[in-house]
């Protein structure tokens, strides 16, 4: 049974505006969680995360929203850029042992 | 030179045939995972090494082996391949000093079994 579940499949957004990816877990026993970025023809590398003693990480235009108790995280990339074009993967571990890996959502920036 | 590396980037084997990936890192880390990946399924963890000596499965080993040759090196077979294992293969590593560190991740195998 899928622990990290990424329900948009896609999403396009116009240059320069916000983009939101939201991702769900069941798994209350995680404890980090990340975001990895993955090109065509590459390997996924990491964006970034967060643990769950915080609600919020930011890094640049990037920033990490967890609501533990809605067992919810989302990334929101503001102002988006069309070289932010990518498959976004999230990830949940329990004390960084095996990690669980959502199905990814496509993010289109149309210039 | 890329830090993680996989061979070869892609293949095509027929069923049945015994096949081995090849995974090798110079980021010096001792932990180092196998997943593929699938469309609409995402990423998921084939088997994982936290040394030399440590082997353990993770959610889909059936039909496949690993080998930790060495610290730098992690191998993947599979004994007698079949088309359902048609998919894109990913090694990873990680240093284990900090509970809380990203994965690295090679460039991708991608596998067409016949």
């Amino acid at each position: 049974d899928q622990q990290v579940k990424q329900n948009s499949p896609s999403l396009s957004v116009q240059e320069g505006r916000i983009s939101i990816l939201n991702c769900d877990y069941t798994n209350s026993m995680f404890d980090y969680f990340l975001w990895y970025k993955k090109y065509p023809a590459e390997g996924p590398t990491f964006l970034i995360s967060i643990s769950s003693i915080k609600d919020k990480n930011e890094d640049g235009r990037f920033t990490v929203f967890l609501n533990k108790s809605a067992k919810h995280l989302s990334l929101h990339i503001v102002p988006s850029q069309p070289g932010d074009s990518a498959v976004y993967f999230c990830a949940a571990s329990v004390t960084g042992n095996q990690f669980y890996f959502g199905t990814g959502t496509s993010l289109t920036v149309i210039p | 030179d890329a830090d993680v590396t996989q061979t070869p980037r892609n293949r095509i084997t027929k069923t049945g045939k015994r096949i081995m990936l090849e995974c090798s890192q110079t980021k010096g880390h001792d932990r180092m995972y196998w997943y593929r990946q699938d469309p609409g399924l995402g990423l998921r963890l084939i088997y994982y090494s936290f040394d030399v000596k440590d082997i353990n499965k993770g959610e889909i080993s059936d039909g496949y082996s690993v080998s930790r040759q060495a610290q730098a090196k992690f191998s993947l077979s599979l004994e007698s391949a079949i088309p359902n294992q048609t998919a894109l293969y990913f090694c990873a590593t990680r240093g284990g000093q900090n509970l809380y560190n990203e994965q690295f991740f090679g460039p991708g195998t991608r596998l067409t079994v016949l």
